[in-house]
Parts: structure tokens; sequence; C-alpha cells
């Protein structure tokens, strides 16, 4: 399966500021996803990262917020806008990939952002 | 997207057999049934997919009844290292389609 790499893999930010997240794939892959992942739970999808359009976000997640960038099929960006405490958590990359006897999802070891 | 309802949390001892079961009743026809394991600290990772019967690999089992509402993962002679929260997810239709988790079973392995 593909590999996937984030950077930064933690940050400490200042409310107020904003911080981009890089998410690099070792191959091309039709589609990107952001998650978030509060302490002790589960992961919330924020959106699909479309190669060539805009992304597609869920409900409670807006574009303003969380600017989605998708150049190309091997590379996404998620930027966190003017953060704040809450906008503290874990944020997770993802890959769809198709292959022989495998449907699935490859993930990040996401970027763990604190905003004091 | 097939809702899908787990145990909150299992423990287990080493050396032990663990089976955990994952109900998903709106299961559709072309989904396939997939389990993710997360530790802390890092993404998700795939565990074992299977559409029905019994599929195996070297690391799980999974078995799937004929009438595929639920699915088990079945964990063989478990270790301290297989202390994680793991994941059913349905839904793939042979296709992508976006990732919807539930809350997972965290699963603690004891000495």
């Amino acid at each position: 399966s593909a590999v996937i790499s984030q950077k930064p893999s933690r940050d400490i930010c200042q409310r107020g500021t904003s911080l981009t997240i890089q998410c690099q794939v070792d191959s091309q892959v039709t589609m990107m996803f952001w998650y978030r992942q509060q302490p002790g739970q589960s992961l919330t999808l924020i959106a699909t990262a479309n190669q060539g359009s805009e992304a597609t976000y869920e409900s409670g997640f807006v574009i303003d917020k969380f600017p989605i960038s998708r150049p190309n099929l091997t590379f996404s960006t998620l930027t966190v806008s003017n953060m704040s405490p809450e906008d503290s958590s874990i944020y997770l990359c993802s890959a769809w990939e198709q292959g022989a006897g495998f449907y699935g999802y490859t993930f990040g070891s996401g970027t763990r952002l604190t905003v004091v | 997207l097939a809702k899908t309802t787990q145990p909150i949390s299992m423990d287990s001892y080493e050396g032990q057999e663990v089976n955990i079961t994952c109900s998903h009743n709106n299961i559709a026809t072309n989904d396939y049934i997939t389990w993710y394991q997360q530790f802390p600290s890092q993404g998700p990772r795939f565990i074992i997919q299977g559409y029905k019967t019994k599929v195996t690999n070297e690391v799980a089992s999974l078995f799937i009844p004929a009438d595929r509402k639920s699915s088990t993962l079945s964990l063989p002679r478990v270790s301290l290292s297989d202390t994680a929260v793991y994941y059913c997810l349905v839904g793939l239709s042979g296709g992508y389609n976006k990732l919807i988790f539930g809350a997972g079973t965290r699963l603690a392995v004891h000495p």
C-alpha cells in the first residue's frame, strides 16, 4: 500500500495564527481525505480533497476555516486558520487505494496540534 | 453508508484469542467490511477486509455470516502490543466512499 508522510508531526501555535499541514503520498492516488481526531475520540472527516477541483467539506467544516489544496495526485495541504484552543487536535491525512485484493484507505501518522 | 455498532472496550490477557464483533444491519449488497487498528499517536492501519464467509491473513481472521449483518474480527494469541483501538467500517461498494468512523473498540491486553 501507499506510504503517507505528514509534516509537521506536531506543533504548538498561538491563537489567531494559521498552520498548514502537508501530506505527501509516495504514489499517485485519486482521492485524499482529511480527518480530525480529538484525544480519546474517533476520527471525524473534515473534507475530501479532489485533484483539480475544490475540496468537498463535511457538515460543520467550512473552507474559510480549513482551506485545502490538492495541486497534484501525490500531495495535499490542510490549513487550520485563525486558530483557537478548540482547534487543538490530531489532524490526519488519508488516501484511497484500489489494488489487487485491496480496497481501502491508508493514513498518515497525523499532526498533533496544540493551540495556546 | 451503513452504520456500525461495536463494543466500546474489551479486556484480554496475553496469549488469549480475542473476538470483536461488529453489527452492521444496513449493509448494502456491494459493501465490503474493513477493520482498522489504531495505536496511540498513529494513524489507523488496515488489518483485514472481507465480503463474505471467512478471510484470514497473517494478522487476523474475519468471519462474516451469510446474512452479512455482522462480522467478527478474531485476533489469535494476543500480546501486549495488540493493545489498540479497533474500528469496523462498512461501505466501499467496490469503489471509494468517504469513511465514517464509529467509536471503535478499545482493546486492552494485560500481562
